[in-house]
């Protein structure tokens, strides 16, 4: 068990949709990460925040987004949903936002768009 | 930006033989993170790598940093059906952002 908590573990919806995904990372860590993965395209980061504030940005849609809250926990929402978001979001927590932190991850959200 | 490339995408090999999966960077990393992710599980840390050269063990695993920092590689000796999951590396762009290769996955044939 790595600390992190996703929540829920399978999420299935329709095409047009609009889905929350939540995070709440290991007692302690100030920053969240979000990774999305699907068979073809690996591990691709979305976002990240620090303590509250987001820090970096990957290859999120505009169609997504996200926020940290005081209490540290994360959330995802992906909007207007397409076929293709299907796959697994993790949520990932680190202590601090360095370069040499290492990642814990949760078990993820497998989200299946029909 | 940065890219960083892992080969082989799949290797089968049967117990006992070794493994080895390489990750090359486009650019020079600060440093390279190693993760396993078994079979419908989560990644999990293996290691850091952080110098240039630099060598680590873990029991049957092996792990090298290039001396150019902008490769690595992972080497299982005597490969165990536990050993079996997709292994990635991972190193830091812009400092913010920690990019993961493609993986490879390892099935391990009894």
């Amino acid at each position: 068990d790595s600390g992190v908590t996703q929540t829920p573990k399978h999420l299935i919806t329709a095409t047009g949709q609009r889905v929350t995904l939540r995070c709440s990372p290991r007692s302690g860590d100030l920053s969240v990460y979000w990774y999305q993965q699907s068979l073809d395209q690996g591990l691709q980061f979305l976002i990240q925040y620090y303590n509250g504030e987001e820090r970096a940005k990957g290859n999120i849609l505009e169609r997504f987004s996200a926020q940290q809250f005081p209490d540290l926990h994360s959330e995802l929402n992906l909007s207007s949903l397409e076929l293709g978001d299907s796959a697994l979001y993790f949520c990932a927590s680190s202590v601090t936002s360095g370069t040499n932190e290492k990642l814990f991850f949760g078990s993820g959200t497998q989200l299946s768009v029909l | 930006g940065q890219q960083v490339m892992q080969i082989p995408q799949y290797q089968h090999v049967q117990e006992g033989e070794d493994f080895t999966t390489y990750c090359n960077s486009s650019t020079t990393l600060s440093n390279i993170q190693w993760y396993k992710q078994r079979p419908g599980g989560h990644p999990v840390f293996l290691i850091q790598l952080v110098k240039s050269g630099e060598v680590k063990k873990q029991k049957r695993l092996t792990f090298q940093f290039g001396e150019a920092k902008k490769n690595s590689s992972l080497h299982i000796t005597a490969t165990q059906t536990t050993d079996v999951g997709t292994y990635f590396c991972a190193g830091f762009r812009s400092a913010r952002q920690l990019t993961f290769g493609s993986g490879t996955q390892l099935t391990v044939l009894p």
